[in-house]
């Protein structure tokens, strides 16, 4: 079992839309989860991270954790061609290590 | 306010030869290091992390190393690429405390072993 699995996608979505993308990690000890986005041959960026249960709001996206279900997922609200990326979810495993999955590839249609 | 340099972008090396991948973190001290291997449509993979001058810990046994001969330096080599060792290379760095976990990336450095 993958530490930490998302969907490849790719994930197609018009102008406008919201793009959902779900990530599940296997470490029910985990307390710390990370959404990067990288640009097709650019290294990955950080977009936000969230330790708690809930919901998580910063602009356009929108991170949710539910650490019972260890499911975490990433909302993009009224998408952007520019967000046409790989999204990448990243989880803290122990003191210095993260875990990252594969990665969901977004595109943006307009 | 901090920066991280990756050297070099792009290179393309034989099999059978050697490696050097260097990086280095300006504005900030004793950061946490990482080496990451991304292979083509892979996630990213974890290859040796540091919390200090001297001290490396390898995550992935194979013919890669790592040293950190300053604080802010990190490098990656290899005495004898394999083909397997083709992929994109991308340095980071974390802090203390509260965003220990933060990482920052390099812009990377993508290697063709041929």
């Amino acid at each position: 079992q993958k530490e930490v699995e998302q969907n490849s996608g790719p994930l197609s979505v018009p102008e406008g839309a919201i793009a959902s993308l779900n990530c599940t990690y296997s470490d029910r000890g985990s307390q710390s989860f990370f959404w990067y986005r990288q640009y097709s041959g650019k290294s990955p960026e950080l977009i936000m991270f969230i330790y708690s249960n809930g919901d998580k709001e910063d602009g356009r996206f929108t991170a949710q954790l539910n650490k019972a279900s260890q499911y975490v997922s990433l909302l993009i609200r009224d998408s952007q061609p520019s967000d046409s990326a790989t999204y990448l979810c990243a989880v803290k495993q122990w003191d210095y290590k993260l875990s990252f999955g594969a990665g969901t590839t977004v595109t943006v249609r307009a | 306010s901090q920066t991280i340099h990756q050297w070099p972008a792009t290179l393309v090396q034989p099999v059978g030869s050697p490696l050097s991948l260097e990086c280095t973190v300006e504005g900030t001290s004793n950061p946490n290091l990482y080496w990451y291997r991304q292979a083509a449509g892979r996630g990213l993979q974890l290859l040796f992390y540091s919390v200090g001058i001297g001290q490396i810990s390898s995550e992935v046994p194979q013919n890669l190393s790592a040293s950190r001969p300053q604080d802010r330096q990190f490098i990656l080599s290899s005495k004898k690429l394999l083909l397997s060792d083709s992929g994109f290379y991308l340095c980071a760095w974390s802090g203390t405390g509260f965003r220990a976990n933060v990482l920052t990336f390099g812009a990377g450095s993508r290697l063709t072993v041929l």
